[in-house]
């Protein structure tokens, strides 16, 4: 099974709508990220956590609200939805002390 | 705002030959990441080099970085046609916040 799981895969929405995307981990890393991928643009990163307890900023977090329910879980919400926010999301986790971060097999995001 | 650049954007080259990718960034780094990201999937990380660190090996992968300039190359040798993917270098300012990322180089290896 995967270290790293995101639900849906693809998602079609509407402008406005509220999307939910949700990131699972079974290696019990502590960090967890929450990145965005637009073509030739690279990762931004939107919103990253720590601990529980912990939640922070990234470069792009307007638009985007985050919660982390439990130590392996961590999701992200548009709370209303725009056709520029159309792109692949990645969540990813990495275990503190170490560097290499460990990426879930993304969402494909469209809004309408 | 993106830390690393990776140059060329695009590189189309015959299995069998030597790939070269190279990373610029910005600001002074802890450490130096690169990752492989095969179309539409998620990344997965191949190499760290450290600040200290002037090159390293990982199969047939070869890192250098040159902290004065503030680049490193990444070398693949031997190409095969299952190393057709995009390449992103990351940076890691401090090991305790966050990657920056670039936009890519984006490796097709004909058969």
């Amino acid at each position: 099974d995967a270290d790293v799981t995101q639900t849906p895969r693809n998602r079609i929405t509407k402008t406005g709508k509220r999307i939910m995307l949700e990131c699972s981990q079974t290696k019990g890393h502590d960090r967890m990220y929450w990145y965005r991928q637009d073509p030739g643009l690279g990762l931004r990163l939107i919103y990253y956590s720590f601990d529980v307890k912990d939640i922070n900023k990234g470069e792009i977090s307007d638009g985007y609200s985050v919660s982390r329910q439990a130590q392996a879980k961590f999701s992200l919400s548009l709370e209303s939805a725009i056709p520029n926010q159309t792109a692949l999301y990645f969540c990813a986790i990495r275990d503190r002390g170490y560097n290499e971060q460990f990426f879930g097999p993304g969402t494909r995001l469209t809004v309408l | 705002s993106q830390q690393g650049e990776e140059d060329p954007q695009a590189l189309s080259i015959q299995e069998g030959e030597n790939a070269t990718m190279n990373c610029s960034y910005k600001t002074s780094i802890n450490n130096l990441q690169w990752y492989r990201q095969n179309s539409g999937r998620g990344l997965v990380h191949l190499i760290l080099i450290r600040s200290n660190e002037r090159e390293k090996h990982s199969g047939r992968l070869r890192v250098t970085l040159d902290t004065s300039k503030k680049s490193s190359s990444l070398l693949i040798t031997a190409s095969r046609a299952a190393d057709t993917a995009s390449y992103f270098c990351a940076t890691d300012p401090d090991s305790n916040y966050q990657l920056i990322w670039g936009a890519g180089t984006k490796l097709i290896i004909k058969p």
